[in-house]
């Protein structure tokens, strides 16, 4: 597509429950990106998908959050036995490979919402 | 070690009135600088880039922010604010391009902005 699609858009599920969020980045990009945005805060970085490399998971706040990336395309987010801590915003980027320069230029996704009650 | 930071988590102009966001960096190398702007229930979109050509970088909606080396500062402006500016703004910095594989970017705080009638 022509942008970066997550879903759901909106997620509401009960405290110990398991979530997968889905990130379908721009065809052909290479590197993508899972941020956590909590209610009136900046981003905070979860994980990171690079063409084929090992993924940078220094961002991961726990050992409930996992992802994966099939293919080098669709990446899911998955929060095992949520917690009402985890309600925020989760997005989720893309970019091209990476230029010499460093100078990666995101295209980000609307977002998934994920209230836990 | 590469960080930034946005001097202000909330700015308030009236409409017509200029706007200064500021943001300071602090960098090892020469990094590349980003200007995101997210409006409410959306992603974030790229206002301009900085990547060592013009240290005036313009860019969307009449944005644009000088790279001050001396300053270690890449501030946003725009003459004339208009209601459409409300928003929350990032600004952004590359680490080193050295670490293949891993995250290479810093997001500020975020900084409010609020456009009065």
């Amino acid at each position: 597509g022509a942008g970066v699609s997550q879903s759901p858009s909106n997620k509401v599920t009960e405290k110990g429950k398991d979530v997968e969020l889905r990130c379908d980045p721009i065809s052909g990009h290479t590197a993508l990106y899972w941020y956590r945005q909590s209610l009136g805060q900046g981003l905070e970085f979860l994980i990171y998908f690079q063409g084929n490399s090992a993924p940078d998971k220094s961002g991961l706040p726990s050992d409930r959050f996992s992802a994966e990336r099939t293919g080098g395309s669709v990446s899911t987010l998955t929060i095992q036995r949520t917690q009402q801590e985890d309600s925020a915003v989760y997005l989720c980027a893309s970019s091209p490979r990476r230029s010499t320069s460093g100078a990666n230029v995101l295209t980000f996704g609307a977002g998934s919402r994920l209230t836990v009650l | 070690a590469q960080s930034v930071t946005q001097l202000d988590s909330h700015v308030s102009v009236s409409e017509g009135t200029p706007v200064l966001l500021r943001c300071n960096y602090s960098s090892s190398y020469s990094p590349s600088l980003f200007w995101y702007v997210q409006h409410p229930n959306k992603g974030l979109q790229l206002l301009l880039k900085y990547t060592s050509a013009a240290t005036l970088v313009k860019g969307i909606n009449g944005f644009e922010a000088e790279f001050k080396k001396s300053e270690t500062s890449f501030h946003l402006t725009k003459p004339s604010a208009h209601m459409s500016d409300a928003a929350e703004y990032f600004c952004v910095v590359t680490k080193s391009p050295g670490q293949t594989g891993a995250n290479n970017l810093f997001f500020g705080t975020g900084t409010r902005l609020t456009v009065i009638p």
